[in-house]
């Protein structure tokens, strides 16, 4: 059974920082990893796809990465900024086709 | 270009009662998935419509149902609210039904009191 694992659940650090958000997944049988980005009480806006045969995307100041081997994706935050905080979920699309859900790392930026 | 849009945005509805949340499909998708989710959780898949059908189905209770119109829009419908019905509902639309990418609305959030 697909399981994804959000580590740390909370993150703060100063404006200005780069920063790594961690997933990781237990089979690595996947269709495609997505990131997400949820803002409190809103919906989920979507930040990059990295399909199954692609190492990583890029978009802005994001860059993520999948390693299907060693069960792993990365997301990468250059020059945080304030309006970057919020919680930040990645979901693994598993060979049902079901999109199993980590249940995300919030992310607060201090000024 | 619309993105995915639901209504309603907020409703409180009685235990026992009935509900239908709806859904527009971002312009060029014909896939509608639903979700809910909990506080402080991620979200948890309740159905996906493809073709006006059905294609796959989350471990939710036979209490929640839905449609998808010739148009693609869908709705969701839960019968015989319980307390832990309370939740954000998100409808998320893609072009291609199993590998694209998901575009999510802003959710519609029912309180069962």
């Amino acid at each position: 059974k697909q399981e994804v694992t959000q580590i740390p659940a909370a993150l703060s650090v100063p404006e200005g920082e780069n920063l790594v958000l961690n997933c990781s997944f237990t089979d690595s049988a996947i269709y495609n990893l997505q990131w997400f980005r949820q803002d409190p009480g809103k919906g989920l806006t979507s930040l990059l796809l990295i399909q199954s045969s692609q190492r990583e995307q890029t978009s802005g100041r994001l860059n993520a990465s999948l390693d299907k081997s060693s069960g792993r994706s990365t997301l990468y935050i250059a020059a945080s900024q304030p309006g970057d905080s919020a919680t930040y979920l990645c979901a693994v699309k598993d060979s049902n086709y079901q999109l199993i859900w980590g249940a995300g790392t919030k992310l607060i930026i201090k000024p | 270009d619309a993105g995915v849009t639901q209504s309603p945005t907020h409703l409180i509805k009685t235990r026992g009662q009935q509900v239908t949340l709806r859904c527009s499909p971002k312009s060029g998708h014909d896939t509608v998935s639903w979700y809910q989710q909990a506080l402080g959780q991620g979200p948890q898949f309740i159905f996906q419509y493809y073709e006006e059908e059905e294609r796959q189905r989350g471990n939710f209770p036979d209490r929640f149902s839905g449609h998808q119109f010739p148009n693609y829009s869908s709705e969701l419908n839960v019968n015989a609210l319980l307390l832990g019905d309370s939740a954000l509902y998100l409808c998320a639309s893609s072009p291609i039904a199993h590998t694209g990418e998901l575009f999510f609305g802003e959710g519609s959030r029912l309180t069962v009191l």
